[in-house]
């Protein structure tokens, strides 16, 4: 399994302003992803980051808007540049547990931009 | 493409009840298949899981056989609490590519006592 951590677990934001998520893994693991869920949604991935090499952005999300970090096996970090309402969402950071299929999810971190 | 498809909610039910929530999916190779549940105010947790046809996951008394021939996943419990309560997303996964988790719309379940 992978215990999955997340910072911080909600904020109330400003629009315009920025705000890192930070995600910290128990063990080393290669890929890492983060998703979005927006209120009533279905969960929608962002990008994969694996350590050494940038993230691969899905349709619709860009590095600009998105930029992530992952200076190491066990953490990452997601920012949201320049917020706006429609970014309110949780956002969920997940990896894979060390030799398996399965895949963990952090709690979640809750932003409300006003 | 990959999709999945969940059957709409919400759905309520009294507590005892038979539940069945339907999933089917569409893959262009052979995915493994997933339930997610997400209870109030919580992050998602792994419910159960099938790798392969005909293989039936199960945890919690919930239960979700994979059906290649029909593409389903439909998730079932023979008995639920309001404990049960949350939301339920069916999920698949590439065994190939790029292997991320496409999630249905996900389905609100309520139990009544």
């Amino acid at each position: 399994s992978a215990v999955i951590s997340q910072k911080p677990s909600r904020d109330i934001c400003q629009r315009g302003t920025s705000l890192t998520i930070q995600c910290q893994v128990d063990s080393q693991v290669t890929m890492m992803f983060w998703y979005r869920q927006q209120p009533g949604q279905s969960l929608t991935l962002i990008a994969t980051a694996n350590q050494g090499s940038e993230a691969t952005y899905e349709s619709g999300f860009v590095i600009d808007k998105f930029p992530i970090s992952r200076p190491n096996l066990t953490f990452s970090t997601l920012t949201v540049s320049n917020m706006s309402p429609e970014d309110s969402s949780i956002y969920l950071c997940s990896t894979y547990g060390t030799g398996s299929y399965e895949q963990y999810f952090g709690p979640g971190t809750r932003l409300t931009v006003t | 493409g990959n999709s999945v498809t969940q059957m709409e909610g919400p759905v309520t039910l009294s507590e005892e009840a038979f539940l069945t929530i339907n999933c089917t999916y569409t893959a262009t190779g052979y995915p493994s298949l997933f339930w997610y549940v997400q209870y109030p105010g919580e992050g998602l947790q792994l419910l159960l899981k099938a790798t392969k046809a005909d293989d039936k996951g199960s945890n919690k008394g919930f239960e979700a056989t994979y059906r290649k021939e029909t593409t389903s996943f439909h998730l079932e419990k023979g008995s639920v609490q309001v404990s049960d309560s949350a939301v339920y997303f069916c999920a698949l996964r590439l065994i190939q590519g790029a292997q991320k988790l496409v999630f249905g719309q996900g389905t609100r379940l309520t139990i009544n006592p």
